[in-house]
């Protein structure tokens, strides 16, 4: 079965900070991944998406993420924070090989920029 | 462009009414699918429904519903409420139900439900 765990439900960093939010998957075949960030009071909103064309997947916003089959990983970065990054970010998974949009959601992470 | 239209965005029940909420996806998108969240079970898949066809249903019990018309609008039915049915939920559009394109969701700002 596939599943992602996002590793830290909150995560608190300075405005210019680096940001590294912290995603796992669990999955038998190489799967699609995703990062979707959630504003408050809004729905979510596609950051990037991983389908093995290439490891290091670049999104919007200035986030990007690293796809690492031996560690079964992919980690969202962003090089310095902004205010504006403020909100909930959510790793998900899609199995390649089933329905597409059946996505399989983390837990989800809470960013704080503190200014 | 327009954006997933979902309505109503709040509602209020009470528990054993059934409730419809309706989703417009974006123009041209045949897939729609459905999600809920909430604070202890965080996002699950419901259903996802493409050229009127259910293509995929999460594990929810038969209470849970939907359907899509021919024009790509979609409707979720939830019947006997419960109170563990208070929850956002969340549509979602999208071009194309695999290949490329896969899991590339617009999402709506929800319907927010509560059941008392």
């Amino acid at each position: 079965a596939q599943s992602v765990t996002q590793l830290g439900s909150h995560v608190s960093v300075s405005e210019g900070a680096l940001v590294l939010l912290r995603c796992n998957y669990s999955s038998s075949v190489p799967p699609y991944l995703f990062w979707y960030v959630q504003y408050p009071n809004q729905g979510l909103q596609l950051l990037l998406k991983y389908t093995s064309a290439a490891t290091l997947v670049k999104g919007i916003n200035g986030f990007e993420a690293e796809f690492k089959k031996s560690e079964t990983s992919f980690h969202l970065t962003k090089p310095s924070a902004h205010m504006s990054d403020a909100a909930e970010y959510f790793c998900a998974v899609s199995p390649r090989r089933t329905g597409a949009n059946n996505l399989f959601f983390g837990t989800g992470t809470r960013l704080t920029v503190i200014p | 462009k327009a954006g997933v239209t979902q309505t109503p965005r709040y509602l209020i029940k009470t528990r054993g009414q059934q409730v419809t909420l309706s989703c417009s996806p974006i123009s041209g998108h045949r897939s729609v699918s459905w999600y809920q969240q909430t604070p202890g079970q965080g996002l699950q898949f419901l259903f996802e429904y493409f050229s009127e066809t259910q293509r995929n249903k999460g594990n929810f019990p038969g209470r849970f519903s939907g359907r899509q018309f021919s024009n790509s609008r979609s409707e979720m039915n939830v019947s006997t409420l419960e109170l563990g049915d208070s929850a956002l939920y969340l549509c979602a559009s999208s071009l194309t139900s695999g290949g490329a394109g896969a899991g590339e969701l617009f999402f709506g700002e929800g319907s927010r439900l509560t059941v008392l």
